[in-house]
């Protein structure tokens, strides 16, 4: 299958610091990236679509304004965590769909705030 | 939107014996329904998916079924092995998006 990294793996970082963490297609050409938060033993919520060239489309719930998602290339998203809490520590997976409907994940991002 | 249900919420059986978890999606407009397994502290991975315009995939001991009257779809392992034990997620893809399951928590025993 295809491959997608995702950088860093885990960070902790002070609150009120921001935080970015980056998502790449590795071998193929990803049109729209996703961006997901996952709690404990939960399944995954889905936060925002990343259209390459556009804004993102954020999920019901999600402030726009502190999870700012950029997708600047067709095989790089960023997901920017601005002015961080505590309530924010998670697990945060990208994903990167191609064009026949397949969707890989990335490993995911570990973090924690202080 | 697309609601999807996944059953059992955790899975016991003895290695070699067979798994299966069984998934219900609301909206008959999905036409796309992958697995994902998702091992502790790791993104999920794909491991099969079936379109609309399919019955039954299968991949070694993994396989996937779809009844798109009924609108449900179950993975079915077999000949389960300890490197098995994971979680499984299914999803169903409307509105350009994936909507997942639950999860299910499938352990091998030796």
């Amino acid at each position: 299958g295809a491959v997608v990294s995702q950088h860093p793996s885990w960070v902790i970082c002070k609150s009120g610091t921001s935080v970015k963490i980056e998502c790449r297609s590795l071998d193929f050409q990803a049109t729209t990236m996703f961006w997901y938060r996952q709690f404990p033993k939960q399944s995954l919520m889905l936060m925002a679509t990343s259209n390459e060239g556009s804004k993102a489309t954020y999920e019901q719930g999600v402030e726009k304004d502190k999870f700012l998602i950029n997708h600047a290339s067709l095989t790089l998203s960023t997901l920017t965590v601005t002015s961080a809490h505590p309530e924010d520590s998670s697990f945060y997976i990208c994903s990167a769909k191609t064009r026949t409907y397949e969707q890989y994940f990335g490993p995911g991002t570990r973090l924690t705030v202080t | 939107g697309e609601n999807v249900e996944q059953h059992p919420s955790t899975l016991s059986v003895q290695e070699g014996d067979s798994a299966v978890i069984k998934c219900t999606y609301s909206d008959s407009a999905s036409n796309y329904f992958p697995w994902y397994k998702q091992e502790l502290g790791k993104g999920p991975q794909l491991i099969i998916d079936i379109r609309s315009n399919v019955g039954e995939k299968k991949d070694q001991r993994i396989a996937v079924t779809l009844n798109k009257t009924a609108k449900h779809f179950s993975l079915h392992i077999t000949e389960t092995q300890p490197e098995d034990s994971a979680v499984y997620f299914c999803a169903a893809y409307y509105d350009y998006k994936l909507s997942f399951g639950a999860g299910t928590t499938v352990t091998v025993r030796a």
